[in-house]
């Protein structure tokens, strides 16, 4: 049984640029959220996504953007990048209602 | 706001010794608690948690006791292992329906155990 699915594991990006990760949810999951962890800080909440709306918010600005597919997974949109921007951005799923996330592996976001 | 504190690392123990990472937590209702772990190049795992006041988590030899009146969920382990070298992190979610309200962590204690 697959876990959660995080692509790339790794990108360099300029500061100004855009950047779109992805995740794949665990199978019969519904719920994505997402989460920034920065450099030798715990992760921070940035917004959960479930019938492909966005379901609650952390304090992001609006360049940090998402969307959920018909199939669950997700997407995070980061544009106008910063240099305070990179960090390692983890993806994970759960099932409304019912206890248990599962956490990917992560995308290491490095803003040059 | 909700808020996580934790125990500033890194911890270096000897195998076999007593762990204690200690963690306070600020909540404005009654959260849920846990404990998460970090391996290297790995996502975050569930450790343990507790729902309630005086709930006491417990897996893999590691346990952590939900203590309203010190607003305090501090992880324990009497025998720790070189397997057990990783990142801690202590955090909390509120509502009723834990399972899927946003977690606040703490900001993690890098934990190594020397053989």
């Amino acid at each position: 049984d697959a876990g959660v699915t995080q692509s790339p594991t790794h990108l360099i990006k300029t500061r100004g640029q855009q950047v779109t990760l992805r995740c794949s949810p665990k199978s019969g999951h519904d719920t994505v959220s997402w989460y920034q962890q920065a450099l030798g800080q715990g992760p921070q909440f940035i917004f959960q996504y479930y019938e492909e709306e966005e379901r609650q918010r952390g304090n992001f600005p609006d360049r940090f953007s998402g969307h959920q597919f018909p199939n669950y997974s997700s997407e995070l949109n980061v544009n106008a990048l910063l240099l305070g921007d990179s960090a390692l951005y983890l993806c994970a799923s759960s099932l409304i209602e019912r206890y248990g996330y599962t956490f990917g592996s992560g995308t290491r976001l490095t803003v040059v | 706001g909700d808020s996580v504190t934790q125990m500033e690392g890194p911890v270096t123990l000897s195998e076999e010794a007593f762990l204690t990472i200690n963690c306070t937590y600020t909540a404005t209702g009654y959260p849920s608690l846990f404990w998460y772990v970090q391996y290297p190049g790995e996502g975050l795992q569930l450790l343990l948690k507790a729902t309630k006041a005086d709930d006491k988590g417990s897996n893999k030899g590691f346990e952590a006791t939900y203590r309203k009146e010190t607003t305090s969920f501090h992880l324990e382990k009497g025998s720790v292992q070189v397997s057990d070298s990783a990142v801690y992190f202590c955090a909390l979610s509120e509502g009723s329906n834990f399972g899927n309200e946003k977690l606040t962590f703490g900001t993690g204690t890098r934990l190594t155990i020397i053989p």
